[in-house]
């Protein structure tokens, strides 16, 4: 079993809509939560973070986390072509580096 | 600030040849990290070091691969002999900070390297 789990894709949702990115992880140990976005050819960079259970929302996104079902999403609310891009999971415990999962490619269509 | 430079962009090399791969961290930055890319095992960390110490190594392949971090600024990784199962984007990433150190990463533009 990978620690970090997502769907590959591709999500392909209309401009405008919501896309929801979803993510499970197998250590209940893990303590911290992150979301990277990586475009086609580039490198990821971090885009939203959360630590504790509930929401968190930053602009367009919203971080969701329900801990005792080791469950992570991501929503994107008014979705843009230019958010077309993968999202990468990604969890951290204790003093270890990240572990990513292996991304889901979204499309956002025009 | 200049980033995270890696170097070279593009490596084209042949099975059994010696591959090194460099990285200047963030400036202040004390955690380097190394990271391989493929569409099949998605991005695996390899190697980490804090304060030029490695703190986990176990996600490097095999004694064909090495890292070290003589100092703050430069680090590399070197693939002695490469293989074509060794064909990947390779990436280094750096971070600041305490208790969040490991949390937000700054990567470089990665490294493709296709070994024939």
């Amino acid at each position: 079993q990978k620690e970090v789990e997502q769907n590959s894709g591709p999500l392909s949702v209309p401009e405008g809509a919501i896309a929801s990115l979803n993510c499970t992880y197998s250590d209940r140990g893990s303590q911290s939560f992150f979301w990277y976005r990586q475009y086609s050819g580039k490198s990821p960079e971090l885009i939203m973070s959360i630590y504790s259970n509930g929401d968190k929302e930053d602009g367009r996104f919203t971080a969701q986390l329900n801990k005792a079902s080791q469950y992570v999403s991501l929503l994107i609310r008014d979705s843009q072509p230019s958010d077309s891009a993968t999202y990468l999971c990604a969890v951290l415990k204790g003093w270890r580096a990240l572990t990513f999962g292996s991304g889901t490619r979204l499309q956002v269509q025009p | 600030d200049a980033g995270v430079i890696q170097s070279p962009r593009h490596e084209v090399t042949e099975m059994g040849q010696e591959v090194t791969l460099r990285c200047k961290p963030i400036s202040g930055h004390n955690s380097l990290f190394w990271y391989r890319q493929t569409m099949m095992r998605g991005l695996e960390l390899l190697i980490y070091f804090n304060n030029n110490v490695p703190i986990d190594d176990s996600g490097m392949p095999e004694d064909r691969f090495s890292a070290k971090m003589p100092n703050a600024s430069f680090s590399t990784l070197k693939i002695q002999p490469s293989e074509p199962r060794d064909s990947a984007v390779y990436f280094c990433a750096s971070s600041f900070g305490g208790s969040s150190t490991n949390e937000k990463l700054f990567f470089g533009s990665g490294t493709q390297l296709s070994v024939l």
